[in-house]
């Protein structure tokens, strides 16, 4: 069964300071990751996704990830951080051929001016 | 403007008193799903359609009942709510049924609280 880890439940980091939020999946398969955020009273959008290719991914706002197999890892960066970036942070995780995506608990960013 | 409506946005409601919230989306997706959202333990899917009459159970489904008799609308239907169903609701659409590749789009939520 897949599964999703988001250790850190909350990430407080100061204005333009550089930020990692981790996630780390279970799956004995080949799988295609995602970060989506959640800016505060919205839905959830998508930031990136991992299908195949490079393991290095550019999402929007600035945002990237790396895909490390070996580690199972999916870790979110950004070099510099805006207080605009305060949101919750979703990682999630599917198989290509299930209709089902597996979301991590979130991890929280609050940006200090 | 392509969008997934979810209404209402807010509802407080009794033990036992049947409810339904609904969810549209206007990009012709095929696939649907909700899902709730509580603190700690992020989204957990309920139900997904993957088609017109095509209905599958998520990870949480007890409780909660789904229809799709049109393509864009998925309606959610708590028969007998209960306080564990105090949550925040989401609806999501995507292109294809298999919704790995293709980006979910996210309604703006329903805020439940049963009493």
């Amino acid at each position: 069964a897949q599964s999703v880890t988001q250790l850190d439940s909350q990430v407080p980091v100061f204005e333009e300071a550089p930020v990692e939020l981790r996630c780390n999946y279970s799956s004995s398969v080949s799988v295609y990751l995602f970060w989506y955020v959640q800016y505060p009273n919205q839905g959830l959008q998508l930031l990136l996704k991992y299908l195949s290719g490079s393991t290095l991914v550019k999402g929007i706002n600035g945002f990237e990830a790396e895909f490390n197999k070996s580690q199972t890892s999916f870790h979110l960066r950004k070099p510099s951080v805006h207080i605009s970036d305060t949101a919750e942070y979703f990682c999630a995780v599917t198989r290509s051929s299930a209709s089902k995506i597996i979301f991590g608990s979130g991890t929280r960013l609050s940006i200090r001016p | 403007e392509a969008q997934v409506t979810q209404n209402p946005r807010y509802l407080i409601t009794v033990t036992g008193k049947k409810l339904t919230v609904t969810c549209s989306q206007n990009m012709n997706h095929e696939y649907m799903s909700w899902y709730r959202q509580d603190p700690g333990l992020g989204l957990r899917q309920i139900y997904y359609s993957m088609n017109v009459e095509v209905t599958d159970k998520g990870d949480v489904p007890e409780g909660y009942k789904v229809s799709r008799k049109e393509k864009r609308n998925f309606p959610l239907i708590l028969e007998s709510p209960s306080p564990n169903q105090t949550s925040l609701y989401f609806c999501a659409s995507s292109l294809r049924r298999l919704a790995g590749t293709y980006e979910q789009y996210f309604g703006p939520g329903t805020r439940l609280t049963v009493t």
